[in-house]
């Protein structure tokens, strides 16, 4: 069975700060895709990344960096300088096999305060 | 831009009526889509499989009858919440496949409200 773990429920942060939102899987899948959403107030799910199990290079997109480490079977990611925009609800998600099927985190509700 | 587009974003709706929603794919073709409910700081929970002419796969506990899929065509799936009553006040949330790779997009979500 696959599952997706984001042990951080809530996080606070003053602007400016950086902020690494933890992402751990399960699977038994060899070959396995990861990705991260944004979900704003307003609900829609922004796509931020997809990450295959063949690639464990990290991934550098202006103040988001992505750490996968298949050791740990963990994904995270980073805001570097966090503005107040950045605030929403953050999903990791899992997908295995030959479906389309996404298994989702819990969601980490990130919080940046002036 | 949106690669999947939802409507309506937001349906207030009588105890008892039903309520149709639309998921298409915007200048590609998806023969599966995915339909997402969400309760308040709660995440996202797979209700169906929607394949394009052919009957949805809905998850354990999702009352088929309740929630009609219907995928008539390449871009457009809609779901129809019937005999709404107010717990079935939800955000829901459609998602689909890109062909050229495993990047699935999502739509914008509606959010329904029965009063």
């Amino acid at each position: 069975a696959q599952k997706v773990t984001q042990a951080q429920t809530e996080i606070s942060v003053v602007e400016k700060e950086d902020v690494t939102l933890d992402c751990v899987y399960e699977t038994r899948d060899t070959t396995y895709y990861l990705f991260w959403y944004k979900q704003p107030p307003s609900g829609e799910l922004v796509f931020l990344i997809r990450r295959n199990s063949f690639d464990e290079q990290n991934e550098i997109s202006g103040r988001y960096s992505w750490n996968f480490q298949k050791s740990t079977s963990s994904f995270n990611f980073t805001i570097t300088a966090s503005q107040v925009v950045d605030s929403a609800v953050y999903f990791c998600a899992l997908l295995t096999g030959g479906g389309n099927k996404l298994t989702f985190g819990t969601g980490t509700q990130l919080k940046v305060e002036l | 831009g949106a690669v999947v587009s939802q409507h309506p974003s937001w349906v207030i709706c009588k105890s008892g009526t039903s309520v149709k929603i639309e998921c298409r794919s915007l200048d590609f073709q998806a023969t599966t889509m995915f339909w997402y409910r969400q309760f308040p700081k709660q995440s996202l929970m797979l209700m169906a499989t929607s394949n394009e002419g052919s009957k949805a796969t809905y998850e354990q506990g999702v009352e088929k009858d309740k929630f009609l899929i219907n995928h008539a065509s390449l871009t457009l799936s809609t779901l129809t919440v019937t005999s709404a009553h107010p717990e079935d006040s939800s955000f829901y949330i459609c998602s689909a496949s890109v062909p050229s790779g495993n990047t699935i997009y999502f739509g914008e979500g509606s959010w329904l409200t029965v009063v």
